[in-house]
């Protein structure tokens, strides 16, 4: 199947810095990619939809300009959490989704996730 | 109300036992359905789709009741590497994701 990869699988960071999380789809055009978002015992919850070359949509309760998406390429999109807070200690989950050549909707594919832990 | 409700568990069986997990999703627009296994501190993974006729994967068994708007998966003859989470996931413009039930495989 598709991979999906994410870096850093995990970062530890002081509060007030900024990190950034790459997603990467290594053997497949992502034209579309999501960021979920997920807290202990709880479900994965969507953050944002990306497309490429156009800006991401955000889901409700989701700060724009806290957690900045660029989806610069087809196979790269990253999420910028800016001022980190001890209260965005999480774990980030993105998933490309592509289509094929007919336009029809391809499966979703999860990246291995990114750990974040601000101290 | 959550797009999907799913009972958290745990579920602790004994190997060789069937084990079913149901849920429930609210909006009646809903378009496709799966089931996804999370393995601790790892990205979930589609273990099956799920259709009104239901399907069979060896020893998984998915159903889908649209009228009651229900969705259970069945697993028989348990093993230990099935111990993880599954996730209940509706899709209807993005997916929407259950909180997930726990199941542990006992020896």
């Amino acid at each position: 199947g598709a991979v999906v990869s994410q870096h850093p699988s995990w970062v530890i960071c002081k509060s007030g810095t900024s990190v950034k999380i790459e997603c990467r789809s290594l053997d497949f055009q992502a034209t579309t990619m999501f960021w979920y978002r997920q807290f202990p015992k709880q479900s994965l919850m969507l953050m944002a939809t990306s497309n490429e070359g156009s800006k991401a949509t955000y889901e409700q309760g989701v700060e724009k300009d806290k957690f900045l998406i660029n989806h610069a390429s087809l196979t790269l999109s990253t999420l910028t959490v800016t001022s980190a807070h001890p209260e965005d200690s999480s774990f980030y989950i993105c998933s490309a989704r592509g289509h094929d050549s007919g336009g029809a909707y391809n499966e979703q594919f999860f990246g291995p996730g990114t750990r974040l832990t601000v101290l | 109300r959550k797009e999907v409700e799913q009972d958290p568990g745990p579920f602790n069986v004994p190997e060789g036992a069937t084990v079913a997990f149901n849920c429930t999703y609210s909006n009646s627009a809903s378009q496709s359905f799966f089931w996804y296994r999370q393995d601790c501190r790892k990205e979930p993974k589609l273990l099956m789709s799920v259709y009104s006729s239901g399907n069979e994967d060896g020893r998984f068994t998915a159903q889908l009741n649209r009228a009651s708007q229900y969705i259970s998966l069945l697993i028989r003859d348990s093993k230990l590497s099935d111990s993880a989470t599954y996730l209940c996931v509706v899709y209807r413009n993005q997916f929407y994701f259950g909180t997930g039930t726990s199941l542990t495989v006992i020896p």
